[in-house]
């Protein structure tokens, strides 16, 4: 089954601190991994795929096989990083990836 | 460019009511997807399409819930006799291609009373 999990509902960090929200996945084969974000009245936007090997905003993610993990970090957290964030994945892009399979969501919080 | 759009921005209907929830994606982007958000939880994958026809139609709850995209481009979801349970913020997203980014719009929050 297709499952991913966010372990922490809600996470708070002080600004200038290092953040580190947590994925796990669950799939059969190699999916795509994403992680999405949310702020404060806005939609749902891509932060960064695993593909692109990207570092947006400061945040960067390593896919993790052996742990099925793909944790978001970031080395100082600043007060704009307050959202919502979101980890999903698709099927491999190779097979046209399709729908996402999103976790719960952690919601971050910085404090100045 | 305008981004992905979706009316109403709020429904609220009564139990056993018939809703449409429509979806106008990015222009020229072949593939478009209906999520649904239930309070507290993430998307959830209900109907993906590419052009007009439905490649994966796997996530809609049960018969109830159907949608279309006749011409290619805006889409319509279509909920047959709610219950309290499908209350949720319905998401729609669009992509150039299936493999490109999914661009979400800012969603249908409905509320069955």
């Amino acid at each position: 089954a297709q499952r991913v999990t966010q372990p922490e509902k809600l996470l708070s960090v002080f600004k200038g601190a290092p953040v580190e929200l947590k994925c796990n996945y669950s799939y059969s084969g190699s999916p795509e991994l994403f992680w999405y974000v949310q702020y404060s009245r806005q939609r749902l936007q891509l932060l960064l795929r695993h593909i692109s090997r990207e570092s947006i905003k400061g945040f960067t993610a390593d896919l993790n096989k052996g742990e099925t993990s793909f944790h978001l970090k970031k080395p100082f957290a600043q007060e704009e990083d307050s959202a919502m964030y979101y980890c999903a994945l698709s099927g491999p892009i190779i097979q046209g990836a399709q729908k996402l399979v999103f976790g719960q969501g952690t919601r971050l919080t910085i404090n100045p | 460019g305008a981004g992905v759009s979706q009316t109403p921005s709020n429904k609220v209907t009564e139990k056993g009511k018939y809703v449409e929830l429509r979806c106008d994606p990015i222009s020229g982007h072949t593939a478009l997807y209906w999520y649904r958000q239930s309070l507290g939880q993430g998307p959830e994958f209900l109907i993906y399409f590419q052009g007009t026809g439905a490649a994966d139609d796997s996530g809609l709850p049960n018969d109830r819930f159907f949608a279309v995209r006749p011409e290619g481009s805006v889409s319509t979801l279509k909920i047959q006799r709610t219950e309290r349970g499908d209350s949720a913020v319905y998401l729609c997203a669009s992509s150039l291609t299936r493999e490109e980014t999914q661009y979400f719009g800012p969603g249908t929050r409905l509320l069955v009373l």
